[in-house]
């Protein structure tokens, strides 16, 4: 079964760091490029960061550029999420999620929760 | 940088025809694909940026696109089709994904 699994979260004080990680199987992790998509709460979903299948492009939004670094190691099949300097503003659920062969998400995370707060 | 824009909320009666809008400049020159996401779940692809359903996803759900607004159509409307809608492009300009802001489907 593909399968994605974050995990990482929790409460945060406001300058703070916090490191996500998301846990892949069921597919080569090493063919697909990979991205992190949060949801504040009550929110719609904001794209946060990609990364191509042996990181040679990374690209973030605007919000989070600076602040946060996305990184994988493909040999554990993971994707990683650091996540620096925090604000109340990026609380929010964090998914990963897998490029699809064309340009959408096809396969999601059940998310986890970053609460930054002091 | 490049904008989606849904309308907040859509209803429908069951049995009847969704239609859920997202527009955005010239999005008839981008893949759009669409998401669905029920009440604390996580979103789930639904028609993909090539136009065709994931294994799962009922032939009820079509999308087309053209000049500036693509459209979710979601046929024979069931309860279970509750939830909120996303659509989402590419914006090569900027190398960003955008999501619109999501349409809460209720089914009367």
């Amino acid at each position: 079964e593909v399968e994605l699994v974050e995990a990482g979260g929790g409460l945060v004080q406001p300058g703070g760091s916090l490191r996500l990680s998301c846990a892949a199987s069921g597919f080569t992790f090493s063919s697909h490029s990979m991205n992190w998509v949060r949801q504040a709460p009550g929110k719609g979903l904001e794209w946060v960061s990609y990364i191509s299948s042996h990181s040679h492009s990374t690209h973030y939004a605007d919000s989070v550029e600076g602040r946060f670094t996305i990184s994988r190691d493909n040999a554990k099949n993971s994707l990683y999420l650091q996540l620096d300097n925090l604000r109340a503003e990026d609380t929010a659920v964090y998914y990963c999620a897998r490029k699809g062969i064309g340009q959408d998400f096809d396969i999601w995370g059940q998310g986890t929760l970053v609460t930054v707060s002091s | 940088s490049y904008v989606l824009t849904q309308p907040s909320s859509v209803s429908v009666a069951p049995g009847q025809t969704a239609t859920i809008t997202c527009g955005g400049n010239k999005i008839g020159s981008k893949s759009v694909p669409w998401y669905r996401q029920r009440p604390g779940l996580a979103p789930v692809l639904v028609v993909s940026a090539d136009g065709d359903r994931p294994s799962g996803i009922p032939e009820r759900f079509s999308a087309s696109n053209s000049e500036n607004t693509a459209t979710l159509t979601i046929s024979r409307v069931e309860a279970g089709d509750e939830a909120d809608y996303y659509c989402q492009v590419w914006d090569s300009s900027s190398d960003h994904w955008v999501f619109g802001g999501g349409t809460k489907l209720t089914v009367l």
